[in-house]
């Protein structure tokens, strides 16, 4: 088993939509939870980054962390042509200083 | 600012040849992590340079080395290539190697194995 599961899709989506990507994870050591916007070709992009749990928002993007159930979620609101992109969760130990553990992403494409 | 960069961008090599590619971090980080991407997954840790040394490492093979500089830049090296190293390699920059810094990446190296 992997130690961050995460659904590759790909999952398409109308444009204005409200989007919901997940990742459940089995290390209960996992403190620091982030997620990044990966487009062709291109490197990860970090958009979120959260401690702990709780709830975090930027702009359309809202970061949800249930630690108890080892949950965490983005939300994408008025989802856009140009926020199609491969979104990747990633997670790490405070422990294992600056080691982070990534899902296998999730393709999105948002059509017009 | 000038974010992660990465040389060369693309890359082709043959088995059992050796690769050596760069990074230059973020302004102002110290601490360099490097990435396997292969098509279709996540990101697998390889290692982490900090203060010029190695502070960890993931489950990689002793032919995947590194190097960091004075000035905070790092190399990856890769010898004996073989046909399941083709994939992109990011490196990712933070300040201190603490977890707790968020990591930038760079938009890799894409080395192809024939």
């Amino acid at each position: 088993q992997k130690e961050v599961e995460q659904d590759p899709g790909p999952l398409s989506v109308p444009e204005g939509a409200i989007v919901s990507l997940n990742c459940t994870y089995s290390n209960s050591a996992f403190q620091y939870f982030m997620w990044y916007r990966q487009y062709s070709r291109k490197g990860p992009e970090l958009l979120m980054y959260t401690y702990s749990s709780g709830n975090k928002e930027d702009g359309r993007f809202t970061a949800q962390v249930d630690k108890s159930s080892k949950y965490i979620s983005l939300f994408i609101r008025d989802s856009q042509p140009s926020d199609s992109a491969t979104y990747l969760c990633a997670m790490s130990d405070f422990n294992q200083g600056g080691k982070l553990i990534f899902g296998q992403g999730t393709e999105l494409s948002v059509k017009p | 600012d000038a974010g992660v960069t990465q040389s060369p961008t693309h890359l082709i090599k043959t088995r059992g040849q050796q690769v050596t590619l760069r990074c230059s971090p973020k302004s102002g980080h110290d601490t360099v992590s490097w990435y396997q991407q292969a098509l279709g997954q996540g990101p697998q840790f390889i290692f982490q340079y900090y203060e010029e040394e190695e502070r960890q490492r993931g489950n990689f093979p002793d032919r995947f080395s590194g190097h960091q500089f004075p000035n905070y830049s790092s190399e990856l090296n890769v010898n004996a290539l073989l046909l399941g190293d083709s994939a992109l390699y990011l490196c990712a920059s933070s300040f201190t190697a603490a977890s707790s810094q968020p990591q930038h990446f760079g938009d890799g190296t894409r080395l192809s194995i024939l």
